[in-house]
């Protein structure tokens, strides 16, 4: 089945420690993204990514961290989480062309205490 | 910059057609998509329009003028089902960076 999935679904840490979201798709999409959605605000992009080695901030990259190291997977790096990186994130990927849509991750819930 | 705008909130009724509108002003076009995001889920891919016009596809329908800066979304006979949020999307210039309006939440009533 063709999917984008991430992991941990819910996530409940503390101020400072260092965590990561993975993200990782089977449909061999060059093009990924991390988004974060917040009430009354929207979907932000965080980071994308055009291919394997090639990463580019998108309108809200303050406190994030990616790599693309293989074309399956595009973690997300929170160095030193804080309160107000509390939120919804979706990872999304799709293939590079101009009219090609993104397929959604089913979303990790973060909350930072 | 970039800026998106919808209505917060609609309320329809089931078996209606409902318009939802999208004005955007952007530093460059390459596209624009519409969402579908149930509460608690993903989004979901409804509608792209690059060009201007109607694009129909079965009950949904989005129309785009690029001289506007104007998209709208056309729900026809409305389900249930389809009480959701509806996402509004301009692909950016450089085909990269996408930007979304907020969302435009739709109650759908029997």
């Amino acid at each position: 089945e063709a999917q984008v999935t991430q992991n941990p679904r819910y996530l409940i840490t503390v101020t400072g420690k260092k965590l990561t979201v993975t993200c990782s798709q089977n449909m061999n999409h060059e093009y990924m993204s991390w988004y974060r959605q917040d009430p009354g605000l929207g979907l932000r992009q965080i980071y994308y990514s055009m291919n394997v080695e090639v990463t580019d901030k998108g309108d809200v990259p303050e406190g994030y961290k990616v790599s693309r190291k293989e074309k399956r997977n595009f973690p997300l790096i929170l160095e030193s989480p804080s309160p107000n990186q509390t939120s919804l994130y979706f990872c999304a990927s799709g293939r590079e062309g101009p009219t090609d849509t993104q397929y959604f991750g089913p979303g990790t819930r973060l909350t930072v205490l | 910059g970039q800026n998106i705008d919808q209505p917060t909130e609609m309320t329809a009724t089931e078996g209606a057609i409902v318009q939802i509108n999208c004005t955007y002003q952007t530093s460059g076009f390459n596209g624009l998509f519409w969402y579908q995001q149930h509460a608690g889920e993903a989004p979901t891919f409804l509608s792209y329009n690059v060009l201007d016009g109607l694009e129909e596809k079965g009950r949904f329908s989005s129309f785009l003028s690029r001289s506007k800066g104007y998209s709208y979304l056309l729900l026809k006979e409305l389900q249930m089902k389809d009480s959701a949020s509806y996402l509004c999307a301009v692909r950016a210039y450089n085909f990269n960076k996408f930007y979304f309006g907020s969302g435009t939440k739709l109650n759908v009533k029997p």
